[in-house]
């Protein structure tokens, strides 16, 4: 059973424009969430994380928003480059420990 | 920096032959690594966690006797697939995680099965 899920496996945004990309989880225990970058051939690659205490985190261009009540959390980029595109991992977390990740979205930025 | 090192990338071979795959924490000493499969347009799976000096917790369905997971030192954890077959080609991606650290993945092993 997924636990956690992100329902679009693509989304296409114009260079400069606000990429969102959304992510659902079951579990209301998970406690920590993060967001990972993925390109072709490699492993992911840490982008951002937030804790259940927040609702917020913003680093640089990527803000993650965190909604409890609806086991929800999105991650905002802008402005959106050509080199963000990848493929977008989120990924739950109970106490550090096991974590359960999305089946990514893939992000292509047009230039 | 790379944090993790896993190696082979890349490994072709035949049905029957068993592969060794590599990962190496770099830059601290790591008790707990973890061994992931992804298959194609679905999430990474956690096959296994592998513990410095104890046997290695399985998840649900990997078959440990297939999936060996050695981890003698606290900077390196091996993943052997024995007896590999076609159905066993994936891409494996092990990661490291320090104390409440987010985790640190190695590039991956794309493995393809003859």
């Amino acid at each position: 059973d997924q636990q956690v899920k992100q329902n679009s496996p693509s989304l296409s945004v114009q260079e400069g424009r606000i990429s969102i990309l959304n992510c659902d989880y079951t579990n209301s225990m998970f406690d920590y969430f993060l967001w990972y970058k993925k390109y072709p051939a490699e492993g992911p690659t840490f982008l951002i994380s937030i804790s259940s205490i927040k609702d917020k985190n913003e680093d640089g261009r990527f803000t993650v928003f965190l909604n409890k009540s609806a086991k929800h959390l999105s991650l905002h980029i802008v402005p959106s480059q050509p080199g963000d595109s990848a493929v977008y991992f989120c990924a739950a977390s109970l106490t550090g420990n096991q974590f359960y990740f999305g089946t990514g979205t893939s992000l292509t930025v047009i230039p | 920096g790379a944090v993790v090192s896993q190696h082979p990338s890349r490994v072709i071979c035949k049905s029957g032959t068993s592969v060794k795959i590599e990962c190496r924490s770099l830059d601290f000493q790591a008790t707990t690594m973890f061994w992931y499969r992804q298959f194609p347009k679905k999430s990474l799976m956690l096959m296994a966690t592998s513990n410095e000096g104890s046997k290695a917790t399985y998840e649900q369905g990997v078959e440990k006797d297939k999936f060996l997971i050695n981890h003698a030192s606290l900077t390196l954890s091996t993943l052997t697939v024995t007896s590999a077959h076609p159905e066993d080609s994936s891409f494996y991606i092990c990661s490291v995680m320090g104390n409440n650290q987010p985790q640190h993945f190695g590039d991956g092993t794309r493995l393809s099965i003859l």
